[in-house]
């Protein structure tokens, strides 16, 4: 079973406004990731954050982790068309292996 | 720039045919990885290797085999492909880091996309 799971599976929003994708795991995790795809192609990493830290910024992402309930969240800020996308949250299971979520898909609409 | 190249962006073969699919990275990475991404389940974990000659395997591991002979080159093996290997293959590596290979970002490729018929 999947150790990410992404909500919601598809957000559609118009440029300018903001982008919440939330996602949820199931064990414990020393750190959680957020990648993104865009259409056929490749993830790129986006950001890392720790269990340690509860709140990270870069640009205009913003990427929450509440170990306590076992979530995650990732903000884009003033959404861009050019953020059309597939965004997947990423955790060790076990503390071994990397596993994803089957993500969301952005739409932003200009 | 860091960089992962899949050899192959589409590929046709038919059933029961063997298929390789490369994958090469110039970042002197220890970990490599093979994923299969297929609509609704994300990224399965196939294999994945943590150094030359080593491997270990994921999720998902039946129908393939792989081969590391070299640090920089991973390569994806179906023996005998069939229509439900049919999906989008991605490679990517990281570097060995706390003495496990999931404490960092992963490099991907951009994907090949393989179709058995």
């Amino acid at each position: 079973s999947q150790q990410g799971e992404e909500d919601p599976q598809a957000l559609s929003i118009q440029e300018g406004e903001n982008a919440t994708m939330n996602c949820s795991y199931k064990t414990s995790i020393n750190n959680l990731q957020w990648y993104r795809q865009n259409s056929g192609r490749g993830l790129v990493h986006l950001i890392l954050i720790r269990s340690n830290e509860r709140e990270k910024h870069s640009g205009r992402l913003r990427v929450t982790l509440d170990t306590s309930k076992k979530s995650s969240s990732l903000l884009i800020t003033a959404s861009r068309a050019a953020d059309t996308a597939s965004y997947f949250c990423a955790s060790p299971r076990y503390g071994n292996k990397l596993v994803f979520g089957a993500g969301t898909i952005l739409r932003v609409k200009s | 720039d860091v960089k992962v190249t899949q050899s192959s962006r589409y590929l046709v073969k038919r059933t029961g045919e063997k298929v390789f699919l490369e994958c090469v990275q110039d970042m002197d990475h220890e970990n490599m990885f093979w994923y299969r991404q297929d609509p609704g389940l994300g990224l399965r974990l196939i294999y994945f290797s943590y150094d030359v000659k080593m491997k270990e395997k994921g999720d998902i591991p039946e129908g393939y085999s792989v081969s590391r002979e070299k640090k920089e080159r991973f390569s994806l093996i179906l023996e005998s492909a069939s229509t439900n290997q049919t999906s989008m293959y991605l490679c990517a590596s990281t570097v060995l880091a706390g003495g496990t290979p999931y404490r960092g970002e992963l490099f991907f490729g951009e994907g090949s996309r393989l179709t058995v018929l």
